[in-house]
């Protein structure tokens, strides 16, 4: 098993501009998470889904939005990227049990 | 909302010292985990504790569940090299509803160990 795969690793954006972060799991869990990690601020949580076709909002969704068409699939978009949007952003997933198993983390800046 | 605050937010240790971090909630949690980053990478997972006043012991590393349930935290006897890393505590709300596995993170104790 590959786990939880993010792509891409790297990824420089102009103001204004879009992207969707990609999230794949091969573990066929039912909940999938986005964070983002800001230096000193810990991990805060954007999105998330349930199980294929179920989303919902995080504590910091606001620029951001999901979709979730099948239960490996979890993409994040950007779609008008602002400086404030520079990040490590880290997508997890995990079966009926807690232990959350995460990607290896897209590090996006916007400029 | 749901806060919880991890203090210190650094430590530098010489090898061998012991390390403790600790973990406060501004409510009580129904359980809380731990992970573990090394720099550079992502977090890991380390451990659940789900019962008031619970222990647990993972080698080197000892894991504390308050009694009230909303304090934890994690101590590392005899620190080596290879426990560098920022290291998260993560509460479940033990609030009414489903939570659906939502994390509350705190901000991490980076851990430095000197050789």
């Amino acid at each position: 098993n590959a786990g939880v795969t993010q792509t891409p690793k790297f990824r420089i954006l102009k103001i204004g501009q879009s992207m969707t972060l990609q999230c794949a799991q091969d573990m066929n869990h039912n909940y999938m998470y986005w964070y983002r990690q800001d230096p000193g601020m810990g991990l805060k949580l954007i999105y998330y889904s349930v199980g294929a076709g179920i989303t919902d909002k995080g504590e910091v969704p606001n620029g951001y939005n999901v979709s979730r068409s099948t239960t490996e699939d979890f993409p994040l978009r950007l779609e008008l990227a602002a400086p404030s949007q520079t990040s490590v952003y880290f997508c997890a997933s995990r079966s009926q049990g807690p232990k959350l198993f995460f990607g290896s983390g897209t590090q996006l800046s916007v400029l | 909302g749901q806060q919880v605050m991890q203090i210190p937010q650094y430590q530098h240790v010489q090898e061998g010292e012991d390390f403790t971090t600790y973990c406060n909630s501004s409510t009580t949690l129904s359980n809380i985990q731990w992970y573990k980053q090394r720099p550079g990478g992502h977090p890991v997972f380390l451990i659940q504790l789900v019962k008031s006043g619970e222990v647990k012991k993972q080698k080197r590393l000892t894991f504390q569940f308050g009694e009230a349930k909303k304090n934890s935290s994690l101590h590392i006897t005899a620190t080596q090299t290879t426990d560098v890393g920022t290291y998260f505590c993560a509460g479940l709300s033990n609030a009414g509803g489903t939570s659906y596995g939502k994390l509350t993170f705190g901000q991490g104790t980076i851990l430095t160990v000197h050789p």
